[in-house]
This record gives structure tokens, C-alpha cells and sequence, in this order.
């Protein structure tokens, strides 16, 4: 079946603008997660969904990153007045269940941020 | 908190021979699966081989192998009969199966392998 998929592939915007980057999970997948991965800082988890639970946002780095899912599936990962730090590749995944005794997450192939 | 650290920036190995990547992690629960993750330059991270914390039976998957010695908290890959195509950047990663951490990965910095013809 489908992997999870990402959009947009890449994305170049200015300093100051906002951005919206888009996941759609495996089907039947009631886990997603963000993470974002820079030079610098390597994998960071950002935030983590799970059915209709509260998410996890411990890993937003400031007001400015905001995600929601909508109806459970697709997920969008918000980032308002870009900063020159945010320019790095916006990683999504999804798994069977947040609880499952696998806990394996199939990644997206991301999208690459670039902040000018 | 957790870490995990992955002491080889890079590593580099001939065609049909056999590498080892190294990975310790940091934590004090005792419920966890570990994982290796590789990345290609596509940038699609590919899930290798998983282990959980509480077997003791180290994971195997054809040409990919883990020792795990849990007391150690040492957690290494092995990839025999290397091919060119295992030519990417391969993550050693944790999860807690509850706790605080609950459904995060925490990766370590992450290893480039180099598989020469």
C-alpha cells in the first residue's frame, strides 16, 4: 500500500513569511508524528498525535510551530514568521497505534525547508 | 531523559565484506525497543532492524544483525556481505514504551556508511 507522503517536497520562503507543510499518514494509522532534522541539531521529535487525544507539543521549539490533524489522517505542521534557524528537513511519520507493542514509525521523505 | 550516541561520524567498508556501527544509549527505564533506521540520500528513512528491551535474543534481519548487551546499554549493527546499495546515513534510535517519553524517538547523531566496489 501507500507510504506516508509529504508535502511539498521543497520549500524556499522568505524571512518573516509563514509556511505550511502537509502529511497524510498510512491509512489506518491513528499515530503521527513530526520531527525535524538540521545540521546542528540532528533528529528532534517536534509533536505526536494520537487518535483523538491531546498531542504531545513538548517538542515545539516556540509559539511559532503550531500542527493539527484533521480528522484523524492528514496532519499540517505550521510555521509563522520563518526564522533563518527553521531552514531544515520536516520529517513526518506515522504508526498502526502510539500504544502498539511495536512501536514502529514509517517515516515520510520529507520536506526541505529553506529559509532565505 | 534519554540519549543515544553514535561514537562514528563515519565508517566506510568494501563491497561483500562485513561492518560493524556502534550505538550506546542513556536511560533508566527498564520497557524500551531500539531501533536502526537507514537514510539514503533520497531522505527517505527506512526502518532496518528493531529490538525489544525486554528479549533477550538479538534481532536479525537477512544481512543485518544487532548485538544487544542491555546491562552495557550497548545496542551495534552489523551488516555482513555489505552491498553498495547500504551506502547511506544510519540512525541508531530509542523509544520508551511508557513514561514520560512515551511514543518519541530519540535518535543518535547518526553514522555514515560508505560502501565501496
Amino acid at each position: 500500500g501507500a507510504g506516508v507522503s509529504q508535502s511539498p517536497s521543497n520549500k524556499v520562503t522568505e524571512k518573516g513569511k509563514d509556511v505550511e507543510l502537509r502529511c497524510d499518514p498510512i491509512s489506518g494509522h491513528t499515530a503521527l508524528y513530526w520531527y525535524r532534522q538540521s545540521l546542528g541539531q540532528g533528529l528532534e521529535f517536534l509533536i505526536y498525535f494520537q487518535g483523538n487525544s491531546a498531542p504531545d507539543k513538548s517538542g515545539l521549539p516556540s509559539d511559532r510551530f503550531s500542527a493539527e490533524r484533521t480528522g484523524g489522517s492528514v496532519s499540517t505542521l505550521t510555521i509563522q514568521r520563518t526564522q533563518q534557524e527553521d531552514s531544515a528537513v520536516y520529517l513526518c511519520a506515522s504508526s498502526l497505534d502510539g500504544e502498539s507493542s511495536s512501536y514502529e514509525q514509517y517515516f515520510g521523505p520529507g520536506t526541505r525547508l529553506t529559509v532565505t | 531523559a534519554q540519549t543515544v550516541t553514535q561514537s562514528q561520524p563515519e565508517m566506510s567498508v568494501q563491497e561483500a565484506e562485513t561492518v560493524t556501527l556502534s550505538c550506546t544509549y542513556d536511560t533508566s527505564e527498564n520497557n524500551y525497543y531500539l531501533f536502526w533506521y537507514k537514510q539514503p540520500p533520497s531522505r527517505q528513512m527506512i526502518l532496518v532492524i528493531r529490538q525489544e528491551a525486554y528479549k533477550q535474543q538479538n534481532a536479525t534481519e537477512n544481512r543485518f544483525s544487532v548485538n544487544f548487551q542491555k546491562a552495557a546499554k550497548s545496542f551495534s549493527l552489523k551488516i555482513s556481505d555489505s552491498q553498495l546499495g547500504d551506502t547511506a546515513m544510519y540512525f541508531c534510535a530509542f523509544i520508551s514504551a511508557g513514561g514520560t517519553s512515551y511514543g518519541k524517538l530519540t535518535f543518535g547523531q547518526g553514522t555514515i556508511l560508505t560502501v565501496h566496489p
